[in-house]
């Protein structure tokens, strides 16, 4: 089946840049997602990119892809505490897929 | 425009109970999708439905679990005779077709099963 991999944990300095990364094994995907969840929340959709592009810039956010490798990384610049969170990775392998499958989702803590 | 809503935020069932988690979409969303995350892992995706209709069940448990979304009213995700294993986040998330742009997700349900 599907597999979804990302490392646990990711802690950086406040103004510094984070890159978390996602490895994912399906090479039928058409969309990959970052999403945020905070504690005690739901998932907050950051930002999505289609599996034909390679880059997307969002303000601080960029979504880099490289599809022959199956890699995915979200490099958050200028990090601030309020960035604090659990960010997951998401894949859809089929256009107007039912559901998306998620890795387990880095902890990124900010360190004022 | 209120977001997709789920109640209750917690919930707290002895073993055997019966649990039901309702999940209004957001307006104008008619495809609600169901998920389960257990501590420390992401998300698993349990079922994906329409206005009276199961499109997608195929991430559901074949006992206990059963997901509604009728005409009128919110969806209900529904565990009979839980167990401590059911206990996890619940996430309902709505959209208005299919994926493509992402969904919008609640806040969950936290099922505590004692």
């Amino acid at each position: 089946g599907e597999d979804v991999e990302q490392s646990l944990f990711l802690s950086v300095r406040e103004g510094d840049s984070s890159v978390i990364n996602c490895t994912y094994t399906d090479s039928s995907s058409t969309y990959l997602y970052w999403y945020k969840q905070e504690p005690g929340a739901g998932l907050q959709l950051l930002t999505y990119i289609f599996s034909n592009m390679d880059m997307k810039q969002d303000q601080r956010l960029t979504v880099l892809l490289n599809k022959k490798d199956k890699h995915l990384s979200l490099r958050i610049a200028d990090t601030q505490t309020g960035d604090s969170a659990i960010y997951f990775c998401a894949e859809s392998i089929q256009t107007g897929a039912n559901n998306l499958f998620f890795g387990t989702g880095t902890r990124l803590t900010v360190i004022p | 425009n209120a977001g997709v809503m789920q109640n209750p935020r917690h919930l707290v069932r002895r073993r055997g109970q019966e649990a039901r988690l309702r999940c209004s979409p957001m307006k104008g969303h008619s495809h609600v999708y169901w998920y389960r995350q257990l501590p420390e892992e992401g998300l698993k995706f349990m079922v994906y439905l329409q206005k009276e209709n199961i499109i997608d069940e195929s991430g559901m448990p074949k006992e206990r679990f059963s997901a509604e979304f009728p005409k009128e009213g919110p969806s209900i995700l529904r565990i009979q005779q839980v167990v401590r294993g059911d206990s996890a986040a619940y996430f309902c998330a709505s959209s208005p077709v299919g994926t493509g742009d992402g969904y919008t997700f609640g806040s969950g349900t936290r099922l505590t099963v004692v």
